[in-house]
């Protein structure tokens, strides 16, 4: 069946530093991808998406690309402010009115 | 914008209780769905719905059932709580037809089962 592996956390970084979170899928067919962000205290709220091969989707300065090569769309963002501390879910959707497969999560935790 | 409200952020119930979470939308949303949250087991479908008294098992419905007599409002229930059910619910609704599937989520509903 379809699925999502992302890297497990915590993930800890420091202020202005760098930041990847991979995920790979497993899926029939061209699936929708997509980052939702669960603030503490919060439901999650979505990222930002990509529905086709080599789409990338941006948002708050973090993006993702969709590879199909190499089945993966791993986000990214150039320097991580203390507020983006929060868990980070991968997520496909393949067709139809299908539900959403999440990935386990990765928690982020930035600190000054 | 879109709102999804649970009834409930935090219930403590006992071992044997009938449990009921509410979630409802304002978007005229025909799909819900209800996951649960546990630390290193991420998101997991318990039951969705693409319509009014319509429902589907998702890849954990043991212990649930949910009801959906409205379009704005889906109701899990937990027919006799057990401690393992002590968890985070999310409910969340998305439109059909929308291509890109985005889902919607309500805050969260922390269920604790003594």
């Amino acid at each position: 069946g379809d699925s999502v592996t992302q890297m497990e956390g915590p993930v800890t970084l420091s202020e202005e530093a760098f930041l990847t979170i991979n995920c790979t899928y497993t899926a029939t067919g061209y699936p929708s991808l997509f980052w939702y962000v669960q603030y503490p205290g919060e439901g999650l709220q979505l990222l930002l998406k990509a529905t086709k091969a080599d789409d990338k989707g941006s948002n708050k300065g973090f993006e993702a690309t969709y590879r199909k090569e190499t089945t993966s769309f791993h986000l990214e963002k150039g320097s991580v402010q203390v507020s983006d501390s929060a868990v980070y879910f991968c997520a496909l959707r393949t067709s139809g009115n299908t539900p959403l497969v999440f990935g386990k999560g990765t928690r982020l935790s930035v600190i000054a | 914008d879109v709102k999804v409200t649970q009834s409930s952020r935090y219930l403590v119930k006992r071992t044997g209780e009938k449990v009921f979470l509410e979630c409802v939308q304002d978007m005229d949303h025909e799909n819900m769905f209800w996951y649960r949250q546990d630390p290193g087991l991420g998101l997991r479908l318990i039951y969705f719905s693409y319509d009014v008294k319509m429902k589907e098992k998702g890849d954990i419905p043991e212990g649930y059932s949910v009801s959906r007599e409205k379009k704005e409002r889906f109701s899990l229930i937990l027919e006799s709580a057990s401690t393992n059910q002590t968890s985070m619910y999310l409910c969340a609704s998305r439109p059909t037809g929308e291509r890109t599937g985005e889902l919607f989520f309500g805050e969260g509903s922390r269920l604790t089962v003594l």
